[in-house]
C-alpha cells in the first residue's frame, strides 16, 4: 500500500522568492511519483515525476523535485515564486502496475504568492 | 496530445434524476480510465478503475450500484450518477492512462462539477 503526507495546507511565499512543497511518501515497492497543479475549477496538470531514473527531476514552469529514498520524500522547489503559480499542489504515489497504476494523492498544499 | 475531455462541464440536476458524465481521450487511445470525486478544498478520491471491454473495480465504500461506469471503447468512459441527492453533488474528475510505458502517468479531464437540488 501507498501513502502520501503533504506538510503545509497553505503555503505563502514572495514573489520572487523560493517556493518549496513538501511531500513525503510510503511505499512497500519502488514507487512512482507524481505533482500536480490543480487551478480554481479545473483538473490535474502534471508538473512533473520520478519513475526511478534520474532522482532530480525537472518539470514544467520551472519546478523540479528531488527523490530522496533515504528520507522518504519528493520535495517540490521553484527558485523564484511567480503571481502565476498561486494554485493548489498535489504529491501523489503509485506503484507500478502495467498500466494499471492506481495514484494515491496526499491532501494537497495551497500555494498562496504574496506581491 | 494526451489530452482528456469530460462533458458536461457542469450540471445541475434534480434530487431522484439521473446524471451521464462522459470522458474522453481525443488524441490517444486509453488503456484504463479512472474516476475521481473532490470535495470543495479537498484532495482526489478515487472512485473506481476502468478498463476498456470489463467491469470497473470500484473503491471501497463507493457504491457501484449507485455509481454506473461504462468504458465501452478505448476512448469513452462514462460514470452515471443514479438516483442523484444533494450529498452527491461534488467535482467529478476522470483520467486516463495510456500504457505501462507512460509510467503510471495520467491525463486528467478538466472536470464536471455536479449540483444536486
Amino acid at each position: 500500500a501507498q501513502s502520501v503526507t503533504q506538510l503545509g495546507s497553505h503555503v505563502s511565499v514572495s514573489e520572487g522568492a523560493l517556493v518549496l512543497l513538501r511531500c513525503n511518501y510510503s511505499s512497500s515497492v519502488p514507487p512512482y511519483l507524481f505533482w500536480y497543479v490543480q487551478y480554481p475549477n479545473q483538473g490535474l496538470q502534471l508538473l512533473l515525476k520520478y519513475t526511478s531514473a534520474a532522482t532530480l527531476v525537472k518539470g514544467i514552469n520551472g519546478f523540479e523535485a528531488e527523490f530522496k529514498k533515504s528520507e522518504t520524500s519528493f520535495h517540490l522547489t521553484k527558485p523564484s515564486a511567480h503571481m502565476s503559480d498561486a494554485a493548489e499542489y498535489f504529491c501523489a504515489v503509485s506503484a507500478p502496475n502495467f498500466g494499471n497504476e492506481k495514484l494515491t494523492f496526499g491532501t494537497g498544499t495551497r500555494l498562496t504568492i504574496i506581491p | 496530445g494526451a489530452v482528456v475531455s469530460q462533458h458536461p462541464s457542469w450540471v445541475i440536476c434534480k434530487s431522484g434524476t439521473s446524471v451521464k458524465i462522459e470522458c474522453r481521450s481525443l488524441d490517444f487511445q486509453a488503456t484504463t480510465m479512472f474516476w475521481y470525486r473532490q470535495f470543495p478544498k479537498q484532495s482526489l478520491m478515487l472512485m473506481a478503475t476502468s478498463n476498456e471491454g470489463s467491469k470497473a473495480t470500484y473503491e471501497q465504500g463507493v457504491e457501484k450500484d449507485k455509481f454506473l461506469i461504462n468504458h465501452a471503447s478505448l476512448t469513452l468512459s462514462t460514470l452515471t450518477v443514479t438516483s442523484a441527492h444533494p450529498e452527491d453533488s461534488s467535482f467529478y474528475i476522470c483520467s486516463a492512462s495510456i500504457t505501462a510505458s507512460s509510467g503510471g502517468e495520467q491525463y486528467f479531464g478538466p472536470g464536471t462539477r455536479l449540483t444536486v437540488t
